[in-house]
């Protein structure tokens, strides 16, 4: 998987609490992504990351909030938790040129009680 | 606005005839287009992505994709479907000169079935 990890594999919570997921990378990328995918809603993007501290919004970052102080470690927090952020999250990463291909990780699948 | 559409939401092939999964797009400019793979329980796959040059472009596991800029589409293609071909199949477009914006377009994914 391109030399990216996410933690946790699996997490079930409580509707009200904080919760913040890892992305790990080992390549030294630039760009790295936060999607959630739900189905018949394919992939949505919720924030990325230029560069250490250079974060943006996606299509779909209320209630989410990210963070990035060094270069292999991108995280995802959800401040409190709702049952409509019961998903699967996908990091992702890319070198940063704008022909690049996009490289994802394994997964979190997120259910909010 | 930019938008990716894959019309099918399933495709049933049988196993050993050739397979096409749909993509068109609407995107302003020379778009760059990707493939990606997603079988059960697991993240994306790169299959394969059209830059520039040839319309035709060879990818992964035997996949390969034509672009067709007049009809602004670039269908998945496979000359002989393998049961184990059966997955979730994504096409992403990015728009060329968006500054620090690298973000993907998505269609909302094709269900390959093969049948043995």
């Amino acid at each position: 998987d391109a030399g990216i990890t996410q933690s946790p594999r699996h997490k079930v919570t409580e509707t009200g609490t904080p919760v913040t997921l890892r992305c790990h990378q080992t390549e030294n990328h630039r760009y790295m992504y936060w999607y959630r995918q739900d189905p018949g809603h394919g992939l949505r993007l919720i924030h990325y990351s230029y560069g250490v501290k250079d974060t943006d919004k996606g299509e779909v970052s209320d209630g989410y909030s990210v963070s990035r102080s060094k270069t292999e470690d991108f995280l995802l927090t959800l401040e409190s938790a709702t049952s409509s952020q019961t998903s699967v999250y996908f990091c992702a990463i890319s070198r940063g040129e704008v022909t690049d291909t996009q490289y994802f990780g394994p997964g979190t699948r997120l259910t909010v009680l | 606005a930019q938008s990716v559409a894959q019309p099918e939401d399933q495709v049933n092939v049988a196993e050993g005839n050739p397979l096409t999964v749909k993509c068109t797009y609407s995107v302003s400019g020379n778009p760059y287009l990707f493939w990606y793979v997603q079988y059960p329980n697991r993240g994306l796959q790169f299959l394969l992505k059209y830059i520039t040059g040839d319309n035709l472009v060879k990818g992964s596991y035997g996949f390969e994709a034509e672009f067709n800029k007049s009809q602004t589409s670039f269908h998945l293609k496979k000359p002989s479907a393998l049961v184990s071909d059966s997955a979730l199949y994504f096409c992403a477009v990015r728009a060329p000169n968006a500054g620090n914006n690298r973000k993907l377009i998505w269609g909302l994914g094709t269900s390959l079935a093969v049948n043995p």
